[in-house]
């Protein structure tokens, strides 16, 4: 069975421009979740996206938005980026329930300049 | 690999060796406790898991003890092999808080050969 898949790995953009990134879930999982992980804030919750709604929002700006699809898929984009936004960002999915496990992806690696 | 931390904790074992990692968490309303290990240039990978209405819960050389008291989380890993070095993660659950996790600051662990 396939893991958590996020593309692309790497990015490197520049301040002011926007951002998408994109997470595959494992097969069957409904919820999709996305951190962002950086080394003064450590992993911090973006939101949840569950039968394409979002469920759950943690504290970001609205710079910081996502969505899901009907095949569980997610994307996250981030408009006018600025330094502070470079990170990893990680995608992590479970069947449904609060209680399901969650399995990260490898995560995408976003560098602004 | 990614940085996760540039002032994590640090725990330096002698492999076969006994590994304790603590974890202390804040919110007396989490009802839902995960370990997770970090792997440079990976995602988080699930380890263990603990309901608040556990005290102890053991697993394939880890055991994970909750004492609710004093807000207190630790994952034993017994004969501690290289393959254990990574960085480690307690996350929580909080009641009525969908599948947001919430993380600790991570904790590296050194295997020495």
């Amino acid at each position: 069975k396939a893991g958590v898949t996020q593309t692309p790995r790497y990015l490197i953009k520049t301040r002011g421009q926007q951002v998408t990134l994109s997470c595959s879930p494992i097969s069957g999982h409904r919820s999709v979740s996305w951190y962002q992980q950086t080394p003064g804030q450590g992993l911090q919750f973006l939101f949840e996206y569950f039968s394409e709604t979002q469920r759950n929002k943690g504290n970001f700006p609205g710079r910081f938005s996502g969505r899901q699809f009907s095949n569980s898929r997610s994307e996250m984009n981030v408009s006018t980026l600025e330094l502070g936004d470079s990170a990893l960002y990680l995608c992590a999915s479970s069947w449904a329930s609060p209680s399901d496990t969650q399995y990260f992806g490898p995560g995408t690696r976003l560098t602004v300049l | 690999g990614e940085s996760v931390g540039l002032h994590l904790p640090t725990l330096s074992v002698q492999e076969g060796d006994n590994s304790i990692i603590n974890c202390a968490y804040s919110n007396s309303a989490s009802d839902y406790f995960i370990w997770y290990k970090q792997e440079s240039g990976k995602g988080p990978q699930f380890i263990i898991d603990i309901r608040s209405n556990m005290d102890k819960r053991q697993g394939q050389r880890v055991t994970v003890l909750l004492n609710k008291t004093v807000k207190h989380l630790s994952l034993q890993i017994a004969a501690t092999q290289p393959g254990d070095s990574a960085v480690y993660f307690c996350a929580e659950i909080l009641n009525n808080a969908g599948n947001m996790l919430t993380f600790g600051g991570g904790t590296r662990l050194m295997v020495k050969p």
